[in-house]
């Protein structure tokens, strides 16, 4: 069964404390795995598409890769903006349907 | 390019009404998703539609159910509103192209927040 798992539940960092989040995944053929930021009460923004291991993007303080078991979202010198909950999904190549986490609630304190 | 658009953004309805909720996706886009989040149950998939034809489908009760207009608009109808359809509803698009190889971003709409009292 395609599962994703994000780890952990929750985040709470000092302003400029580096960290890594985790999402690990079952798929059947892998067609996708993408990153996205949640505000409370706002649709999901998009953040990455990664496809291969091997991959790694970035983008102002955050760089996503990916392995044939897990993606890290990795931030680096987090500013309080930067709070939020992180969602990672997967697409199978049977099926156009994204598998989602639970997601990464990330709370940085200035 | 404007973004995808989700009306009505607010909705309060009591037990037993119906409720239709539209998307209009990105110009050009021709997938459209629903998704129910809650804060117990995160993101849940509704159904896809592409090309006015649902291609997938959650495990959500026959009240839930959805259309797709030859425009790529959207839109979702809940009948027999209960309780626990409180929910922020979510609408994705995505320019997915017809045939099997291909792999689409869904951006999404801002929501449309339904209180069921």
């Amino acid at each position: 069964e395609d599962q994703v798992t994000q780890s952990p539940e929750a985040l709470r960092l000092q302003e400029g404390e580096s960290s890594s989040l985790n999402c690990s995944y079952t798929v059947s053929g892998l067609r996708g795995l993408f990153w996205y930021r949640q505000d409370p009460g706002k649709g999901p923004e998009f953040l990455f598409t990664l496809y291969s291991a091997g991959e790694e993007k970035e983008k102002e303080r955050l760089k996503a890769t990916l392995t044939k078991k897990e993606s890290f979202l990795h931030i680096t010198a987090p500013k309080p903006e930067d709070s939020a909950t992180y969602l990672c999904a997967v697409q199978a190549r049977s099926n156009y349907q994204l598998i989602w986490g639970a997601g990464t609630k990330l709370i940085i304190k200035p | 390019k404007a973004g995808v658009t989700q009306t009505p953004r607010y909705l309060i309805k009591t037990r037993g009404q119906q409720v239709t909720l539209s998307c209009s996706p990105i110009s050009g886009h021709r997938s459209v998703s629903w998704y129910q989040q809650t804060p117990g149950q995160g993101l849940q998939f509704l159904f896809e539609y592409f090309s006015e034809t649902q291609r997938n489908k959650g495990n959500f009760p026959g009240r839930f159910s959805g259309r797709q207009f030859s425009n790529s608009r959207s839109e979702m109808n809940v009948s027999t509103l209960e309780l626990g359809d409180s929910a922020l509803y979510l609408c994705a698009s995505s320019g997915s192209r017809a045939g099997q190889d291909s792999t689409d971003t869904q951006y999404f709409g801002p929501g449309t927040r339904l209180t069921v009292l």
